[in-house]
């Protein structure tokens, strides 16, 4: 079974906090993906990595960043967290390749901002 | 830009009935994979079901079938014999490519079905 785990179910943080959002995914999947889950916005791409060390811009990548050190980890960070960044935070990963191939999601981060 | 649209926000079915959850979309390219996710309150987003473009046979996974109209751009997921355990939101996704080899989805804003025993 695939399994993907997000480092924290609730968090949270202060305004201006540098906030780190950890998924890890243990089946050598080269895609990552994060994205943020709002009522009635449904989920909206954040960043995603294709490989260790890449990443691209997603939907709203603004006030976010992303690292990937090593192919299983993928983490979310948000340089000074704003009020508006409360939020449902979900973590999905997927092999490469053109066959219609599933995203497997995490549990999610729900991150209040105060 | 491809666009994902699922018009109904909520809907409710009873227990052992058949829902119809619909989901359009906007696109240009003329192969794709488009996806039925659910989510349950407070659990993981799980697949439901994945149809490719290309392919006239409608997908089916036990309980759940779609209807796929390509020229209509038109894919709904129906739920026969609802069951208590259906109750979840659900998303419809397209998938397009990003480049090296990997694809994203697009998700369209979720309905949320209710099953009323």
């Amino acid at each position: 079974d695939v399994k993907v785990t997000q480092s924290s179910r609730y968090l949270v943080k202060r305004t201006g906090e540098k906030v780190f959002l950890e998924c890890v995914q243990d089946m050598d999947h080269e895609n990552m993906f994060w994205y943020r889950q709002d009522p009635g916005l449904g989920l909206r791409l954040i960043y995603f990595s294709y490989d260790v060390k890449m990443k691209e811009k997603g939907d709203i990548p603004e006030g976010y960043s992303v690292s990937r050190e090593k192919k299983e980890r993928f983490s979310l960070i948000l340089e000074s967290a704003s009020t508006n960044q409360t939020s449902m935070y979900l973590c999905a990963s997927s092999q490469n390749g053109e066959a219609g191939y599933e995203q497997y999601f995490g549990p999610g981060t729900r991150l209040t901002v105060t | 830009a491809q666009t994902v649209t699922q018009s109904q926000p909520e809907m409710s079915v009873q227990e052992a009935e058949t829902v119809t959850l619909s989901c359009t979309y906007d696109t240009s390219e003329s192969d794709y994979y488009l996806f039925w996710y659910k989510q349950p309150p407070s659990r993981q987003m799980i697949l439901v079901i994945r149809q490719e473009a290309y392919k006239q046979q409608n997908a089916t996974e036990n309980r759940f079938s779609v209807n796929f109209q390509k020229a209509a751009k038109s894919f709904s997921l129906k739920i026969s014999d609802s069951q208590l355990g259906d109750a979840a939101m659900y998303f419809c996704a397209y998938r397009r490519y990003s480049g090296a080899g990997s694809y994203q989805l697009t998700f369209g804003k979720g309905t949320k079905l209710s099953v009323i025993p």
